[in-house]
């Protein structure tokens, strides 16, 4: 079965550092993982899919299948990243997405 | 073009009353998704449509039942409402094709609590 694991319910960083969300999967196939961020009081919204390769807002997310993680990635952290950010994965047919805990992040001044 | 919308945004019940979240997408989607969004345990899904006249069970049904009558509306409904059902429940939609096409689009959210 699909499973995806947010070690981290709370995060919290201050303006300028590193942030690294961490993200682990279980699945048997090829997996498509996505991070979706949602700002307070605003719907979710997919901020990158692994086979995109992008940087959006200035993060990355590097899929690495010897250790099934998905971790995101920002080298210096912004006040407007405050958020909650959830890891997903995509499989088992009609496009349904499974979705870990989430991790809220919250960017210190 | 409003994406996908949900109705009502808030809404309180009673134990026992009935109620249905109506959700709208105008992207001419085939798929679309309820799920709910508790603290601690991430969005689970509910149950979810692959096209007009069909529905099938998620991962957390029980409760819960769904009509997709229309292509473009996705009902949910409580015919009994519970306190475990106090949640915020969000609305999904997706194109049928595969990536990078296939993202999700999700409504903007129902706030439901139960008494």
């Amino acid at each position: 079965a699909q499973r995806v694991t947010q070690p981290e319910k709370l995060l919290s960083v201050f303006k300028g550092a590193p942030v690294e969300l961490k993200c682990n999967y279980s699945y048997s196939g090829s997996p498509e993982l996505f991070w979706y961020v949602q700002y307070s009081r605003q719907r979710l919204q997919l901020l990158l899919r692994h086979i995109s390769r992008e940087s959006i807002k200035g993060f990355t997310a590097d899929l690495n299948k010897g250790e099934t993680s998905f971790h995101l990635k920002k080298p210096f952290a912004q006040e407007e990243d405050s958020a909650m950010y959830y890891c997903a994965i995509r499989g088992g047919g009609a496009q349904k997405l499974v979705f870990g805990q989430g991790t809220r992040l919250t960017i210190n001044p | 073009n409003a994406g996908v919308t949900q109705t009502p945004k808030f809404r309180v019940l009673k134990t026992g009353q009935s109620m249905t979240l109506l959700c709208a997408q105008d992207m001419n989607h085939e798929y679309m998704y309820w799920y709910r969004q508790d603290p601690g345990m991430g969005l689970r899904l509910i149950h979810y449509s692959v096209g007009e006249g069909t529905t099938a069970k998620g991962e957390v049904p029980d409760g819960y039942n769904v009509s997709r009558l229309k292509k473009q509306n996705f009902l949910l409904g409580l015919e009994s409402a519970a306190p475990s059902q106090t949640s915020v429940y969000f609305c999904a939609s997706n194109l049928e094709v595969g990536p990078p096409y296939n993202e999700q689009f999700f409504g903007p959210g129902t706030r439901l609590t139960v008494l």
